[in-house]
């Protein structure tokens, strides 16, 4: 099993939210663990968006619209990237991201969000 | 302004070696743990490598660990990746990024290079 399980795919229309959820292997423990969020544009190298640790240890990446927020669901032991008042510039490739095993770097599979 | 310039991948065939730099300007290259990560084409990013500021820790992906060696030479701002033994699965653009140990997110990019393994 995967670390970091995200969906391959997801749609939204232009103004609406998108939840873009990143699954924890059930053997780490979401409440401990720091989930970081990339964007990657075609052609581009990633670029950070965030990092969610708990709502009063979070932080965005400089540059980065308050549209862009974190959270965790403690249910299904996944973090969240959420995106509201989407915009087409938003449509892209996004990478969650761990620390593991305090020295390993651990990404999602990513998630292609269409704007449409 | 920070840059980090990749250079060095090109076309190597199975089996064969190559070396990958990436020269950092606009920061204190020494302060920081840098990275690389590859993305092979049409898929998703994998982390391939650290490197703490001094170079005495490196941390490498299962897949590469006793091939591949990350190292460093502050002197110069520049980060390596020497690559032996590579296989078709290598084939990737190689990218170097810099650690902000502050919320420990890789916070800078290059472009990246492409690395293609083929006979």
């Amino acid at each position: 099993q995967a670390v970091l399980t995200q969906p391959a795919s997801l749609s939204a229309s232009p103004g609406a939210s998108a939840s873009l959820t990143c699954t924890l292997r059930s053997d780490i423990n979401l409440a401990t663990s720091a989930i970081h969020w990339y964007q990657q544009k075609p052609g581009s190298p990633p670029q950070y968006l965030l990092r969610y640790s708990s709502d009063s240890d979070n932080q965005r990446g400089s540059g980065v619209p308050s549209r862009f927020s974190g959270s965790k669901d403690g249910s299904a032991n996944a973090g969240i990237l959420l995106i509201s008042g989407l915009q087409s510039e938003d449509e892209a490739d996004y990478y969650c991201m761990i620390w593991h095993r305090s020295a390993y770097v651990v990404f999602g599979g990513g998630t292609k969000l269409t704007v449409l | 302004e920070v840059q980090l310039v990749e250079s060095g991948g090109g076309l190597v065939q199975p089996g064969g070696s190559l070396r990958l730099s990436c020269a950092a300007s606009g920061f204190a290259f020494s302060s920081y743990w840098v990275t690389w990560v590859r993305q092979a084409p049409g898929k998703g990013l994998e982390w391939v490598a650290n490197i703490k500021q001094d170079g005495t820790e490196t941390y490498y992906v299962d897949s590469v660990r006793g091939r591949f060696t990350v190292s460093r030479d502050n002197a110069k701002n520049s980060l390596f990746l020497q690559m032996n033994s590579v296989t078709a699965e290598d084939t990737a653009v190689y990218y170097c990024a810099r650690l902000n140990t502050a919320t420990y997110d890789f916070d800078y990019w290059g472009q990246g290079t492409l690395v293609t393994v083929s006979s």
